[in-house]
């Protein structure tokens, strides 16, 4: 199993620019999430899924968009990158509540 | 808006010291509180904790939590420099409307084990 996968691992952007980070899981899990981790401010969600085609928002939503056609992928979108996107974005999945997540590598994502 | 404070944000210590790492939260629906481990990549799972003044142990690593407190603490004995990390602490609590639940992570303790 190779996991949580995501891709790219780092990205350059121009302000302005738009761009999917891509997730994919092969564990056939149902809830997935989209992290993002500043500089010692721990990790903040950003889009969470409990299902294909069912999403909602986490605590800093704004300036993101992610879709959930199939079990394993969950794509992040940002439409308009700011220099306030820079940040290490992880991926995360676990098979149902209270158990751990499985994360991804992470991408981390310039933006200036 | 749910909280998790961690205490301390970072810690030096020497070899073979002993820490303990604390977490203090503020939410509603409670379910379970997770810790994990970050080096340079991808936090790893340590402990989930569910239930009050019941110990997890893992070789030199232990977890408790205080439900009365609204805490819980990671211990660390006998430290080693591949201990070098940041520990999340993270709560999971049922989100508004009853249905989902979320985790919101504390900020993490940065500690440094130094030979």
């Amino acid at each position: 199993n190779a996991g949580v996968t995501q891709t790219p691992k780092f990205r350059i952007l121009k302000i302005g620019q738009s761009m999917t980070l891509q997730c994919a899981q092969d564990m056939n899990h149902n809830y997935m999430y989209w992290y993002r981790q500043d500089p010692g401010m721990g990790l903040k969600l950003i889009y969470y899924s409990v299902g294909a085609g069912i999403t909602d928002k986490g605590e800093v939503p704004n300036g993101y968009n992610v879709s959930r056609s199939t079990t394993e992928d969950f794509p992040l979108r940002l439409e308009l990158a700011a220099p306030s996107q820079t940040s290490v974005y992880f991926c995360a999945s676990t098979r149902q509540v209270s158990s751990p997540l499985h994360f991804g590598n992470g991408t981390r994502l310039t933006v200036t | 808006e749910d909280k998790v404070v961690q205490s301390p944000l970072s810690l030096v210590v020497h070899e073979g010291d002993t820490v303990t790492l604390n977490c203090s939260y503020e939410v509603t629906n409670f379910r379970s509180l997770l810790w994990y481990k970050q080096e340079k990549k991808a936090p790893t799972f340590l402990f989930m904790l569910t239930s009050s003044g019941i110990e997890k142990k893992s070789g030199r690593l232990s977890s408790i939590l205080d439900k009365k407190e609204l805490s819980s603490i990671l211990n660390i004995t006998a430290t080693q420099t591949g201990d070098s990390a940041i520990y999340l602490c993270a709560v999971e609590a049922r989100g508004s409307g009853g249905s989902n639940y979320k985790l919101t992570f504390g900020k993490g303790t940065l500690l440094t084990v130094n030979p």
